[in-house]
């Protein structure tokens, strides 16, 4: 079945530091791979996303490539802020048709300043 | 509307009560999706419309779980003789199935706290 694996958090760091999320899945045929967030009371929103190997999804100083070889689309920015401070959501939505989301479990990211 | 908009967006249940949740999403979104997110996890489907046919169910945890969308357009989640374990986020989603890889377009959820 598909599934997302995502790395446990929470996650602190200090503003402007380098922030890596992981995530990896299981899936049949090539699904596309999306990046979620959740602000504070707030809905989730799309970050970011690839739908094909080898593409790389980028959105407000986030990056994550598709890794086909890896089963991964880990997330990544350069210099985290104060108002990064969300939970990222992995996911993925299988190829076939209108199908709904995967999401793995959620990675809570604290910067502090 | 702007965006997805679900209400309530709190509601506070005693257990064994009928709940309603309501959903409006995208005008012109085809597609709907219900997710239940317990605390602490990921959103998981509960339900797939298409216009107003409901073509998965298989993520509705119980036979106390029903869905419609009777128009094709705002749907309703109802939830009868709530349990405890019911207690989560309900969100929804719609999307346009008329673009490739298209994007889900979610609420701001509704909490349900069943006491």
């Amino acid at each position: 079945g598909n599934s997302v694996t995502q790395m446990e958090g929470p996650v602190t760091l200090s503003e402007e530091a380098f922030l890596t999320i992981n995530c990896t899945y299981t899936a049949t045929g090539y699904p596309s791979l999306f990046w979620y967030v959740q602000y504070p009371g707030e809905g989730l929103q799309l970050l970011l996303k690839a739908t094909k190997a080898d593409d790389k999804g980028s959105n407000k100083g986030f990056e994550a490539t598709y890794r086909k070889e890896t089963t991964s689309f880990h997330l990544e920015k350069g210099s985290v802020q104060v108002s990064d401070s969300a939970v990222y959501f992995c996911a993925l939505k299988p190829i076939s048709g209108n199908t709904p989301l995967v999401f793995g479990k959620g990675t809570r990211l604290s910067v502090i300043a | 509307g702007a965006g997805v908009s679900q209400s309530p967006r709190y509601k506070v249940a005693k257990r064994g009560q009928d709940v309603a949740l309501r959903c409006d999403p995208i005008s012109g979104h085809v597609s709907l999706f219900w997710y239940q997110q317990a605390l602490g996890q990921g959103p998981e489907f509960l339900t797939y419309f298409q216009n107003e046919a409901q073509l998965d169910k298989s993520g509705l945890p119980s036979d106390r779980f029903f869905a419609e969308r009777p128009e094709g357009s705002v749907s309703t989640l109802k939830i009868q003789r709530t349990q405890q374990e019911d207690s989560a986020v309900y969100l929804c989603a719609s999307s346009d199935p008329g673009q490739l890889n298209t994007e889900a377009f979610f609420g701001q959820g509704t909490r349900l706290t069943v006491v």
